[in-house]
C-alpha cells in the first residue's frame, strides 16, 4: 500500500517554462489536495477535488491549473512558471464513502525551484 | 480563509504539557490536526468532526468548541518525539480543508 506519491521529487525550472505535478493514490480516497509551503506561510490550499472529475479553487490558485481525470491521480499544472512559485508543493488525501471517516495522508513533497 | 493558529511557537522540557489553540472566522464542520517534522509530510494525529468530541491519541488529545469555533490540541507529558510543526486544517461539509500558519513546538531534554 503505497499512500500518496508525489512525482518527481525535485524539479529546477527556468522562468516561462512549464510542468506538470503528478499525485497518485491508492487509498480509493474522493478528495484530494494541492498545497504549498513556504517559510512562515503554513500550508496554502491551491487547488482541490472532491470525486474524479471535479475540480475547485483554494486559496491560492493564481498561476495553477488542475486536472482530476481518474480517481487515483492529480495533476498540479503550471503553464509558464514564475520565482515566485518557488515552494515545496504537497498533495494529500482523504476520505473514502465506504469508511466515512477522513483522515488524510500527505504525500512526500515535491521542492520545485524556478530560476 | 486560514484558521488562526496560536501561540505561534512554544518551548517545553521534557514531561511539561502544553495547549496550541486554533480558530475560525467560519463555522467548522471538521477540525483536523497533524504534526510535521523538519523536512518531511505532515501525519495525520486525528480528526473531530461536528456534533462534539474529544479525541485522544496517546498522550496527545483536542477539543472541539462548534459554538466558538475553536479546537484546541492538548499534550501532556511532552516526549522529544513531539517536537515539530503542529497544524490545525479546519473542513467544510464539501471537502475543502484550509491549514493555518502551524505552531513550533520545541521539547527538550
Amino acid at each position: 500500500n503505497a499512500g500518496v506519491t508525489q512525482t518527481p521529487k525535485f524539479r529546477v525550472l527556468k522562468t516561462g517554462q512549464s510542468m506538470t505535478l503528478l499525485c497518485a493514490q491508492d487509498m480509493n480516497h474522493e478528495y484530494m489536495y494541492w498545497y504549498r509551503q513556504d517559510p512562515g506561510m503554513g500550508l496554502r490550499l491551491i487547488h482541490y477535488s472532491v470525486g474524479e472529475g471535479t475540480t475547485a479553487k483554494g486559496e491560492v490558485p493564481d498561476g495553477y491549473n488542475v486536472s482530476r481525470l481518474k480517481k487515483q491521480n492529480f495533476l498540479l499544472g503550471l503553464e509558464s512558471a514564475a520565482p515566485s512559485q518557488t515552494s515545496v508543493y504537497f498533495c494529500a488525501s482523504s476520505y473514502t464513502r465506504r469508511t466515512r471517516i477522513p483522515e488524510g495522508y500527505f504525500g512526500a513533497g515535491t521542492r520545485l525551484s524556478v530560476l | 480563509q486560514q484558521p488562526v493558529q496560536s501561540p505561534q511557537a512554544v518551548i517545553l522540557r521534557e514531561g511539561e504539557d502544553a495547549v496550541i489553540n486554533c480558530s475560525s472566522s467560519k463555522a467548522l464542520y471538521s477540525v483536523h490536526w497533524y504534526r510535521q517534522k523538519h523536512g518531511e509530510a505532515p501525519v495525520f494525529l486525528m480528526i473531530l468532526l461536528k456534533g462534539g468530541e474529544q479525541k485522544g491519541h496517546d498522550k496527545i488529545s483536542a477539543s472541539f468548541n462548534e459554538k466558538k469555533q475553536q479546537s484546541s490540541l492538548y499534550l501532556t507529558a511532552s516526549q522529544l518525539s513531539y517536537s515539530g510543526t503542529y497544524f490545525c486544517g479546519t473542513g467544510t461539509s464539501y471537502g475543502k480543508l484550509t491549514f493555518g500558519q502551524g505552531t513550533i513546538l520545541t521539547v527538550h531534554p
